[in-house]
């Protein structure tokens, strides 16, 4: 079956405390996405990658990391994760990240509180 | 500050009528949009999209119309279904960009 798989799904951890919230995709797909989902402000694009060893910022990139050493995979990184990072994140994947008839496939989220 | 926008938080409509979502943008670069359905619990899907070379694209009960000039676009869902009930968003980009902007939400509820 065709998926996008995110780990953990759920995730309480306290502030300071690194982690990283996994990314896997079995489509061959090059583009790959993450994105944070926050009330009244919707999906907003945090980084992406056009390919293996190709990352990019989005629109709110600051206190993550990325690493694209993969096709399949794109983790998420938060070095040191702060309470304004409690969030609902979504991780994407396409054929190409402007290919019109090629959507993105999400996966189904991950919900991380920082205390 | 917010590129797509979509100023109606929520909608309920009967079945079987026809559900109307708005959604307006301020990038006049955007030249593709894009649809996705939420479901609590679930990431989004991919509902329906178009290119700003189109004013209107359909699929079964979805179409989508672009109105470059007013910044605007919509989806409309004819019939309604209580399966539609769901957070619509509406997403832009450009074609020879990577990245994506996404509004706010519209939560559609379909009252059997």
């Amino acid at each position: 079956e065709a998926q996008v798989t995110q780990n953990p799904r759920y995730l309480i951890t306290v502030t300071g405390k690194k982690l990283t919230v996994t990314c896997s995709q079995n489509m061959n797909h090059e583009y790959m996405s993450w994105y944070r989902q926050d009330p009244g402000l919707g999906l907003r694009q945090i980084y992406y990658s056009m390919n293996v060893e190709v990352t990019d910022k989005g629109d709110v990139p600051e206190g993550y990391k990325v690493s694209r050493k993969e096709k399949r995979n794109f983790p998420l990184i938060l070095e040191s994760p702060s309470p304004n990072q409690t969030s609902l994140y979504f991780c994407a994947s396409s054929w190409q990240g402007n290919a019109g008839n090629q959507p993105q496939h999400f996966g189904d989220g991950t919900r991380l509180s920082i205390l | 500050d917010q590129q797509v926008k979509q100023n109606s938080p929520s909608l309920s409509v009967q079945e079987g009528r026809i559900s109307i979502l708005n959604c307006d943008y301020t990038n006049s670069m955007f030249d593709y949009f894009l649809w996705y359905k939420k479901y609590p619990a679930e990431g989004p899907t991919f509902l329906i999209s178009i290119s700003s070379i189109k004013d209107k694209n359909e699929d079964g009960r979805f179409t989508v119309f672009l109105n470059k000039s007013a910044k605007h676009l919509s989806l409309h869902i004819v019939p309604s279904q209580p399966g539609d009930s769901a957070v619509y968003f509406c997403a832009a980009t450009l074609l020879t960009g990577n990245q994506f902007y996404f509004g706010t939400g519209t939560s559609l509820t379909v009252i059997p």
